[in-house]
């Protein structure tokens, strides 16, 4: 059974760097059958998803237009898990943020496909000083 | 990036109605549909993806429908513990979008 422990700090100061972890057991973050998501959700922006990586011989990224610049997802191997990283960061930023297992359910000749099928409890952020 | 957008966006109804949900994309996004059920503190639940197959512990009672752009979750006999809010989210395309919720309500 999958399943993903978050951990990071609930508060962060403006302009600061938010920096959270998804640990991930009974699947890998290596794995070449999945992607490993951020989402944030707040009550002005709902659910946004942020970013996603995925290891297929080499990594790949994927950042939301809204965050680029700004965020960093990261993955160590040795701990199998997850990061993010978010810098510069405003109360805008306040929210609820989640990692997510991203699945291969769908592919084409071109394109792979990823139902996000499990995802952590989240952790509470606010962007406050 | 496409536009999820459900309707409603409330819902009220009793305990054995069966109720409809819809979702439109703002363009063709084939299956590549989920919904999502979540509880007031805790994380979305994945109940359907590919538009209409179900995830694997979730009850018959839920079941989707639609491809294209226009999509339905339908929800029959419903019990307490299915009063939550719903949400749409297409993974045809980057950035993954979702739909604003629909709340549904005990009458």
């Amino acid at each position: 059974q999958v399943q993903l422990q978050q951990s990071g700090p609930g508060l962060v100061n403006p302009s600061q760097t938010l920096s959270l972890t998804c640990a991930i057991s009974g699947d890998s973050v290596s794995s070449n059958s999945a992607a490993w998501n951020w989402i944030r959700q707040s009550p002005s922006r709902g659910l946004e998803w942020l970013g996603r990586t995925l290891y297929r011989s080499t990594w790949y990224n994927d950042y939301a237009i809204s965050v680029k610049g700004r965020i960093t997802i990261d993955t160590d191997t040795s701990k199998n898990q997850l990061s993010l990283q978010l810098n510069s960061v405003t109360p805008e930023d306040t929210g609820v943020y989640y990692c997510a297992r991203g699945l291969i359910v769908g592919a084409t000749r071109s394109a792979y496909y990823y139902h996000m099928d499990v995802w952590g409890k989240g952790t509470t952020v606010t962007v406050s000083s | 990036d496409i536009q999820m957008t459900q309707s409603p966006s409330s819902l009220s109804a009793s305990v054995g109605d069966r109720v409809t949900i819809t979702c439109r994309a703002s363009q063709g996004i084939n299956n590549y549909l989920a919904w999502f059920q979540q509880k007031p503190g805790k994380a979305p639940k994945s109940l359907i993806y590919a538009a209409s197959r179900l995830q694997s512990g979730v009850p018959s009672k839920f079941s989707g429908s639609g491809s294209g752009t226009d999509f339905t979750l339908t929800i029959s006999s419903l019990q307490p513990e299915d009063f939550a809010t719903y949400y749409c989210q297409q993974y045809n395309s980057y950035p993954y979008t979702f739909g604003q919720g629909t709340k549904l309500e005990i009458k």
